[in-house]
């Protein structure tokens, strides 16, 4: 079983939709949890980080954990064509770092 | 311009030659990783280092080595590539990997096929 599962989509929603990313963990000990933005040919982006329970907003995205069960979501409001991208999911700590597979995101105007 | 520079970024070589990936990062970080992503199976963490001289197996270490000799660079070293080492590599860095987390700037990838 994979440390990191994350939903494999791809995802194609119209301009101005709600979109909802998830992903599950399997390691309790690991203390942070990320969501990164990759483009095509591009090395991945830091997009928001957290790490405890509850919501993070950044603007369009919010982050979110529950630790109880150990599910991450990343919610993107009124999305925007140039959100299309792989967005990835990840857990860490102490220096390692365990990424999910990605989601591929298309939105379209 | 605060940077990670990979080279090369396109590689084709042949199974057995050895090769090595470099990395370097002008911001003075402390912390450098190593990643391959590969369809399906996502980006996964190949070595780490958390400073200079001190470096650690990730997920999947088997047959890369690598050295951190200066706090800029961190190379990938492939003694004896073969052909299931045909992936995208990434290079990563952080201010630092302690108990507080440091955001993880990613250059922009080495393509490697081995033949």
């Amino acid at each position: 079983q994979k440390e990191v599962e994350q939903d494999p989509g791809p995802l194609s929603v119209p301009e101005g939709a709600i979109v909802s990313l998830n992903c599950t963990y399997s390691n309790s000990a690991f203390q942070y949890f990320m969501w990164y933005r990759q483009y095509s040919r591009k090395g991945p982006e830091l997009l928001m980080y957290t790490y405890s329970s509850g919501n993070k907003e950044d603007g369009r995205f919010t982050a979110q954990v529950d630790k109880s069960s150990k599910y991450i979501s990343l919610f993107i409001r009124d999305s925007q064509p140039s959100d299309s991208a792989t967005y990835l999911c990840a857990i860490g700590g102490a220096g390692k770092s365990t990424f999910g597979d990605g989601t591929t995101l298309t939105v379209k105007p | 311009e605060a940077q990670v520079t990979q080279n090369p970024r396109y590689l084709i070589t042949v199974t057995g030659k050895k090769l090595t990936v470099t990395c370097s990062q002008n911001m003075n970080h402390e912390y450098m990783s190593w990643y391959r992503q590969d369809p399906g199976l996502g980006l996964r963490q190949i070595y780490y280092s958390m400073n200079v001289e001190v470096t650690d197996k990730g997920d999947v270490p088997e047959g890369y080595k690598v050295s951190r000799k200066e706090k800029r660079n961190f190379p990938l070293i492939l003694e004896s590539p073969s052909p299931n080492q045909t992936s995208l590599y990434f290079c990563a860095s952080s201010l630092e990997a302690g108990t507080s987390y440091n955001e993880q700037f990613f250059g922009p990838g080495t393509r490697l096929t081995v033949l």
